[in-house]
């Protein structure tokens, strides 16, 4: 079954980096993901999608300061330079056999 | 710039049904699908379908099959979701996004989102 796994919660100082992970279910480490951002009181915002080999490829108008990788069944969303309005909660995604799954998330909070 | 504008916030009796329009622009509708997606209050995403605007298949989520019907409206540009027989938890933000046009394969663009309550 086509499942991914993210950290309820995560934080981080101002200014600070951070590195988000979205852990692919067994037999499906060579999925892509895109990962979607969705600041308070918003809807969600597509980032990138991050591919197997770590290569990705961003959204429209999205920051240097976001970058993705890849580690087996791990992807990753790392956020450098953190600013006040990175405070959100992120969802990474993937998808196959005719689905879409979406990981459960994780808040991100900026000290 | 790409642009899905989603028709305004519902309130429905349970057993009701809702019906939900998404306005794409900016892009050739055809050439892409409509994936819908909701979210209960202080949940996380949930993917209900999607729909092709080429062909007009459908895949949808076993939680909603049999609920759920996804149309489009090619010369308006326009996706719409039904959901009947509803119940309090769906109670919910529904969201329409751009996916892919064959199968449901990547989400890039996201509308505004449209609040449905189901209350008594």
């Amino acid at each position: 079954q086509l499942v991914l796994t993210q950290s309820p919660s995560a934080s981080a100082s101002l200014g600070a980096s951070v590195k988000l992970t979205c852990t692919l279910s067994s037999g499906h480490s060579d999925y892509a993901i895109a990962w979607h951002q969705q600041q308070p009181e918003k809807g969600p915002q597509y980032l990138m999608k991050v591919n197997s080999d770590g290569s990705h490829s961003k959204g429209d108008g999205i920051p240097d300061r976001f970058s993705g990788s890849s580690s087996g069944a791990e992807r990753y969303l790392t956020i450098s330079s953190l600013q006040s309005e990175d405070e959100a909660d992120y969802y990474c995604q993937t998808w196959g056999s005719g689905i879409q799954v979406f990981g459960g998330g994780t808040k991100l909070t900026v000290l | 710039q790409v642009q899905l504008v989603q028709s305004g916030a519902e309130v429905k009796k349970p057993g009701a049904s809702v019906k939900v329009s998404c306005k794409a622009s900016d892009y050739t509708f055809t050439d892409y699908g409509i994936s819908w997606v909701r979210q209960a209050p202080g949940q996380g995403l949930e993917w209900m379908g999607w729909i092709s605007a080429y062909t007009g298949n459908t895949n949808s989520a076993h939680k909603v099959q049999g609920r759920v019907t996804m149309t489009t409206d090619t010369s308006t540009s326009t996706a719409y979701m039904e959901l009947r027989s509803l119940r309090s938890d769906d109670t919910a933000v529904y969201f329409c996004a751009r996916d892919e046009v064959y199968a449901p394969a990547g989400i890039e663009y996201w509308g505004q989102g449209t609040l449905v309550t189901v209350s008594s």
